[in-house]
């Protein structure tokens, strides 16, 4: 059964600064793997898609990294700023047609 | 504007009533999902669709029903079999099988 991690679960930063948010996943056979953005009380935002051939999206400030060996995944925030404070989910397409989730980290960007 | 909506955005239910959450999509997209999320948990997923009038249980399926009449809609209803249904939950569609997803606002619903 796959599994998704999300390292740390809450991240205090401030404004300005480079910041790197952890996803790990227990089964490499994924189809691809999605990054979205919650805010309180709302639906979720849709940031980047890696297909599982791909290494890497960007987007903007963006970048989102895949290891698919590893069963890891990375999303890279430059420059944040308080705008960027949400929860960030990542979620992997597994065999079965269906997106699994991890708990989310939530970030918080200090101005 | 093309997107999802979700209503009513908040929904209070007595016990023992079923209550059902609409979820419409002008996306043109095949596949629909319904999750629900508790606090501190990640997203569950209750039912999907890949086409219209047919539908697959999802992990947490118990308590819930669906129907996919139309391929713009995708209605749930929480039954009196769900015995905690206090959560928000939030539907999604994508073009199909690991397409990017997209998610509506979703609606909250809290047992009286």
């Amino acid at each position: 059964k796959q599994e998704v991690t999300q390292i740390p679960a809450a991240l205090s930063v401030p404004e300005g600064e480079n910041l790197v948010l952890n996803c790990s996943f227990t089964d490499s056979a994924i189809y691809n793997l999605q990054w979205f953005r919650q805010d309180p009380g709302k639906g979720l935002t849709s940031l980047l898609l890696i297909q599982s051939s791909q290494r890497e999206q960007t987007s903007g400030r963006l970048n989102a990294s895949l290891d698919k060996s590893s069963g890891r995944s990375t999303l890279y925030i430059a420059a944040s700023q308080p705008g960027d404070s949400a929860t960030y989910l990542c979620a992997v397409w597994v065999h079965g047609n269906k997106l699994v989730f991890g708990a989310g980290t939530i970030l918080r960007v200090k101005s | 504007d093309g997107g999802i909506t979700q209503s009513p955005k908040y929904l209070f239910r007595k016990e023992g009533q079923n209550v059902t959450l609409s979820c419409e999509q002008n996306l043109n997209h095949d596949a629909m999902y319904w999750y629900r999320q508790d606090p501190g948990q990640g997203l569950r997923l209750i039912y999907y669709s890949q086409i219209v009038n047919d539908f697959q249980k999802g992990d947490i399926a118990e308590g819930y029903s669906v129907s996919r009449e139309k391929k713009e809609s995708f209605p749930l209803t929480v039954t009196s079999a769900q015995k905690n249904p206090t959560a928000f939950y939030l539907c999604a569609s994508s073009l199909g099988r690991d397409n990017e997803q997209f998610f509506g606002p979703g609606t909250r619903l809290t047992v009286l």
